[in-house]
């Protein structure tokens, strides 16, 4: 079975612009998290998507937006981009089940902003 | 609110000297307890979930036990490859599938 997919790998932008990041989830799997990564912070949650709907956010401000196709493939957009912004962003997907179940992650696009 | 607090933030091993990691958790009724392990510059590799005190879960030398309160990765006999960060995670009955992560054990084993 095929592993979570993110893509791009790399990216530099520079202050002010917006960016989009894709993240295809393992085959099977409903819900997909979203993750902001630096080393001061951890591992941050964004926001999870499940069947198209957003069910949870994290405290990330409003340029920080995702999606939900209906192929469970999910995007996630920031606008108006910061140099504070330049991170590992990790999609995670995992089951919809009664017991709760692992999220696997993917390789993570790495963002520099200039 | 959730939280899970990881200790220690890094640990020097000699390789073949076992010792634990500790993960610190309080949430509103637990779904599970996941430990991960995450390489430079990669996404975690998942490693265990333990879903209720008394739990326990082996993968060749790792062994992640569990209590009400807390979780041990023990490692027996490292080696240079078990170098990485190790993460812990809970996921609460609250918020259905929001998982709150530690800061993580970053582990160095040396040959």
């Amino acid at each position: 079975k095929a592993g979570v997919t993110q893509t791009p790998r790399y990216l530099i932008k520079t202050r002010g612009q917006q960016v989009t990041l894709s993240c295809s989830p393992i085959s099977g799997h409903r819900s997909v998290s979203w993750y902001q990564q630096t080393p001061g912070q951890g591992l941050q949650f964004l926001f999870e998507y499940f069947s198209e709907t957003q069910r949870n956010k994290g405290n990330f401000p409003g340029r920080f937006s995702g999606r939900q196709f209906s192929n469970s493939r999910s995007e996630m957009n920031v606008s108006t981009l910061e140099l504070g912004d330049s991170a590992l962003y990790l999609c995670a997907s995992s089951m919809q089940g009664a017991v709760a179940s692992e999220q696997y992650f993917g390789p993570g696009t790495r963002l520099t902003v200039t | 609110e959730d939280q899970v607090t990881q200790s220690p933030e890094a640990l020097r091993l000699q390789e073949g000297e076992s010792s634990s990691l500790n993960c610190s958790y309080t949430v509103s009724g637990l779904r599970g307890l996941f430990w991960y392990r995450q390489d430079p510059g990669k996404g975690p590799e998942f490693l265990f979930t333990l879903y209720s005190a008394g739990e326990e879960k082996e993968k060749e030398r790792l062994k992640a036990t569990l209590t009400k309160k807390e979780s041990f990765l023990h490692i027996t006999a490292p080696k240079p490859e078990d170098s990485a960060t190790y993460l812990c995670a809970v996921q609460g009955r609250g918020d259905f599938n929001k998982f709150y992560f530690g800061s993580g054990t970053k582990l160095n084993v040396k040959p």
